[in-house]
């Protein structure tokens, strides 16, 4: 178990739907990151926050949009979903403010879109 | 656009055996490249290369950066049925300011048999 906890652990939705994804980090980690895993693009880094501020764009889509708050909690969003962004959602945390380093990854949102 | 290139893209080897994973990359602003371990869900951080450490190693495995022939390779030796997994290479580059960015391979899909 790496402390980092996403919820939900399968999602079914739409296209045209919008649905959050939730990340808590493991305890004493102030950065969050997110991405995406499918089958035709592999494993792509979508955004960074730190302490709530954003950190570090990727190949984050204008659909999507992601936060971080106070509790440190981060919130993933995305939205007018096509078939295209079913996937794999992770999320990561480390103690770093910038760059990648060791983070440590939760479980995964599995995000089907019919 | 930056790219980075995993070989082979499969390899089955037997217990006991040593292999060798390569990733190359094409990148702008290299700050530094990063390996990962996938088994059924989350990836697993393995090890960070910079300039300033160029070599690491864990147990069985270790991990070279080759800065001239932008490269690097992931050794593991004596390997294990528990080693089983893909083993995924990332780069990350500096964005410009304050951004950076993280570029995955397509992995390498290791099967070890007993």
């Amino acid at each position: 178990d790496s402390g980092v906890t996403q919820t939900p652990k399968h999602l079914i939705t739409a296209t045209g739907q919008r649905v959050t994804l939730r990340c808590s980090p493991r305890s004493g980690d102030l950065s969050v990151y997110w991405y995406q895993q499918s089958l035709d693009q592999g494993l792509q880094f979508l955004i960074q926050y730190y302490n709530g501020e954003e950190r570090a764009k990727g190949n984050i889509l204008e659909r999507f949009s992601a936060q971080q708050f106070p509790d440190l909690h981060s919130e993933l969003n995305l939205s007018s979903l096509e078939l295209g962004d079913s996937a794999l959602y992770f999320c990561a945390s480390s103690p770093l403010p910038q760059g990648f380093g060791e983070a440590f990854f939760g479980q995964g949102t599995r995000l089907t879109v019919v | 656009e930056d790219k980075v290139v995993q070989s082979p893209l499969s390899l089955v080897v037997h217990e006991g055996d040593t292999v060798t994973l390569n990733c190359s990359y094409e990148v702008t602003n290299f700050r530094s490249l990063l390996w990962y371990k996938q088994e059924k869900k989350a990836p697993t951080f393995l090890f960070m290369l910079t300039s300033s450490g160029i070599e690491k190693k864990s147990g069985r495995l270790s991990s070279i950066l080759d800065k001239k022939e932008l490269s690097s390779i992931l050794n593991i030796t004596a390997t294990q049925t528990g080693d089983s997994a893909i083993y995924l290479c990332a780069v990350e580059a500096s964005g410009g300011g304050s951004n950076y960015k993280l570029t995955f391979g397509k992995g390498t899909l290791l099967t070890v048999n007993p």
